[in-house]
């Protein structure tokens, strides 16, 4: 099956730092992808929806300049957490439709843990 | 707006049982219905998919769910339950997951008791 991919799978940073996270699609194209945070024992929450050459769609209450979204390819999301602060601590999720093929399945990436110190 | 209610955040079975997890959905238009595992610091692994074929779904690990859309439920069972099956268990919704994100409910754990 079709596989998402993500990079850091963890990563510890400094309250006021910027963290990067990538979802790329490994074997095939997508023009869209979501970024979903899971905090603790919660359930996944959608942040944003990321569209290829085009700007983010963000969800209310998730602030765009703190959470900023760049998709870049057909296969490269990128999701930058700016300043971060120890709240923003969280498993972070992306997933992408497969374009082509079975469109009945959304891929999900092994998920991103950010612990912000 | 679409929406999951999983009953119960914890259920405990032991080894051998029966294991069944609860799910309904609001929706308005026909769902596509999911149901994902996700064991401790992983990411989600698809268990089955309801996308308006047969109502009775059957997936890995010896897992299947039944769409009843008059209850507009999609319970998760499995006759027999293993250590192995101790984890977190979400159900989710699309109206189309061509394109439009999924809402996940709150997720349920299961233990299994030896």
């Amino acid at each position: 099956g079709a596989v998402v991919s993500q990079h850091p799978s963890r990563v510890i940073c400094k309250s006021g730092t910027s963290v990067k996270i990538e979802c790329r699609s490994l074997d095939f194209q997508a023009t869209t992808m979501f970024w979903y945070r899971q905090f603790p024992k919660q359930s996944l929450m959608l942040m944003a929806t990321s569209n290829e050459g085009s700007k983010a769609t963000y969800e209310q209450g998730v602030e765009k300049d703190k959470f900023l979204i760049n998709h870049a390819s057909l296969t490269l999301s990128t999701l930058t957490v700016t300043s971060a602060h120890p709240e923003d601590s969280s498993f972070y999720i992306c997933s992408a439709p497969a374009a082509g093929g079975s469109q009945e399945t959304q891929y999900f990436g092994p998920g991103t843990r950010l612990l912000v110190l | 707006a679409q929406s999951v209610t999983q009953l119960g955040s914890h259920v405990s079975v032991s080894e051998g049982a029966l294991v069944l997890l609860r799910c309904n959905y609001s929706s308005s238009v026909p769902p596509y219905l999911f149901w994902y595992v996700q064991y401790p610091n992983q990411g989600l692994q698809l268990l089955l998919k309801y996308t308006s074929a047969a109502t009775l779904v059957k997936g890995i690990n010896g897992f299947e769910a039944e769409f009843k859309k008059s209850e507009t439920s999609f319970h998760l069972t499995k006759p027999s339950a293993h250590m192995s099956d101790a984890a977190e268990y979400f159900c989710a919704v699309s109206d189309y997951p061509g394109n439009t994100p999924l809402v996940f409910g709150k997720g349920t754990r299961l233990s299994v008791i030896a």
